[in-house]
């Protein structure tokens, strides 16, 4: 089975622009769910996606969007890009509908977002 | 809302000896699930054990084990006999049966040496 990919690996961007950051979920997986991490810190959970539709939001603005596609890939989309903004972007995938509070997540290696 | 505490920032351990990395954590929850990962440098977080809130025994899984004392909302890693693979961060994780997202603490970043 293919384990969970991420696209790109490494990005800069410029205060003020947006970024698309891509996830390949693992075979058989139906939920996505997306971590951005500073540097230093654990991740801090920003959304997650269940069967294309959005399933839960953590703190972040409006300006973090997102999407899933019916082969349960997702994208992670941030608008007006902020300082702040630069981190360990992660994305995890599982199967939820396996209903279980193991419902193991699989990680990928994740985009170093770098905001300048 | 979940808490996860993790108090030691970082943890010195020399080759084959263990090492055990804290974990508290705070839910009004009954049915939860603890998880472990490993961060290497590379950035890719790595699953090493899970607990349930119902479970009787501590988890193992080969050279980890989890130190389970639900009275004390306390969930601590063992690690034995420690390799110098075994350099990396540490987080300690929980997700609770009315959400499906992980709640992480901040990490503990554990250095062995030879």
């Amino acid at each position: 089975e293919t384990g969970v990919t991420q696209s790109p690996t490494h990005l800069i961007k410029t205060r003020g622009q947006q970024v698309t950051l891509r996830c390949s979920s693992q075979s058989g997986h139906n939920t996505v769910s997306w971590y951005q991490q500073a540097l230093g810190q654990g991740p801090q959970f920003i959304f997650q996606y269940y069967r294309e539709e959005e399933n839960g939001r953590g703190n972040f603005p409006p300006r973090f969007s997102g999407l899933q596609f019916p082969n349960y890939s997702s994208e992670l989309n941030v608008n007006a890009l902020e300082l702040d903004d630069s981190a360990l972007y992660l994305c995890a995938s599982s199967d939820r509908d396996r209903g279980s509070l193991k419902m193991e997540a699989f990680f990928g290696q994740g985009t170093r977002l770098t905001v300048v | 809302a979940q808490k996860i505490t993790q108090t030691q920032p970082g943890m010195f351990v020399q080759e084959k000896e263990a090492v055990t990395l804290d974990c508290t954590y705070d839910t009004s929850d009954p049915s939860y699930g603890l998880f472990w990962y490993k961060q290497p440098s590379s950035g890719e977080m790595i699953f090493l054990i899970y607990q349930g809130s119902y479970d009787q025994q501590n988890a193992t899984e080969g050279r980890y084990s989890l130190n389970f004392q639900k009275a004390r909302k306390s969930a601590n890693l063992v690690i034995s006999a420690s390799q110098l693979g075994d350099s990396a961060m540490y987080f300690c994780a929980m997700r609770d049966i009315n959400d499906y997202k992980l709640s992480f603490g901040a990490g503990t970043t554990v250095t062995v040496r030879a």
